[in-house]
């Protein structure tokens, strides 16, 4: 199973600043999804990150607030533009997995906004 | 509607019962389907596939019934490492496409 690894593991930001979120997995991986789980919700798809093209949003996620790179089929970030206390939320990457239909979860990344 | 619905719990049982969690999806195209299991402060991780022949993995047991678009988990002779957050999981196409995940049922075994 790929390795997956995100940075910061956690953070805790003042409202109107930007954080930018890295993930790197340890295999080349056509596409890359990053989610949101807010607390005690469920996990909720932000975008897909495909490598060489912009990323698609979900509605309701604009790039300008979530803005996401993708420079290689290995590693991709997210940033949370403009913070506000609503983002904060553990922020997850994922990537497919050798099961047909699966995902493989990055450990998050816990955000606090204040 | 939502489009993975799931009883949020908290389920409270001794160890060694027999528990099961339920699941319904909205979506009748779904392709695949599956529990995940989160620790606390954990990222999910996947515990199996279901099928609509079922699926045993040890004492889990997980089943789809496509017609009433609901799916199920049972765990047998519960263990306190079963203490956790159980996801129902539904990809609604088929390949490498994004999850829709239910909010989740908190189990917790009791000593």
């Amino acid at each position: 199973s790929a390795v997956i690894s995100q940075k910061p593991s956690r953070d805790i930001c003042q409202r109107g600043t930007s954080l930018t979120i890295q993930c790197q997995v340890d295999s080349q991986v056509t596409m890359m999804f990053w989610y949101r789980q807010q607390p005690g919700q469920s996990l909720t798809l932000i975008a897909t990150a495909n490598q060489g093209s912009e990323a698609t949003y979900e509605s309701g996620f604009v790039i300008d607030k979530f803005p996401i790179s993708r420079p290689n089929l290995t590693f991709s970030t997210l940033t949370v533009s403009n913070m506000s206390p609503e983002d904060s939320s553990i922020y997850l990457c994922s990537v497919p997995g050798p099961i047909t239909d699966t995902q493989y979860f990055g450990p998050g990344t816990r955000l606090t906004v204040l | 509607r939502k489009e993975v619905e799931q009883d949020p719990g908290p389920f409270n049982v001794p160890e060694g019962a027999t528990v099961a969690f339920n699941c319904t999806y909205s979506n009748s195209a779904s392709q695949s389907f599956f529990w995940y299991r989160q620790d606390c402060r954990k990222e999910p991780k996947l515990l199996m596939s279901v099928y609509s022949s079922g699926n045993e993995d040890g004492r889990f047991t997980a089943q789809l019934n496509r017609a009433s678009q609901y799916i199920s988990l049972l765990i047998r002779d519960s263990k306190l490492s079963d203490s956790a957050t159980y996801l129902c999981v539904v990809n609604p196409n088929s390949g490498n496409t994004p999850l829709v995940f239910g909010k989740g049922t908190r189990l917790s075994v009791i000593a």
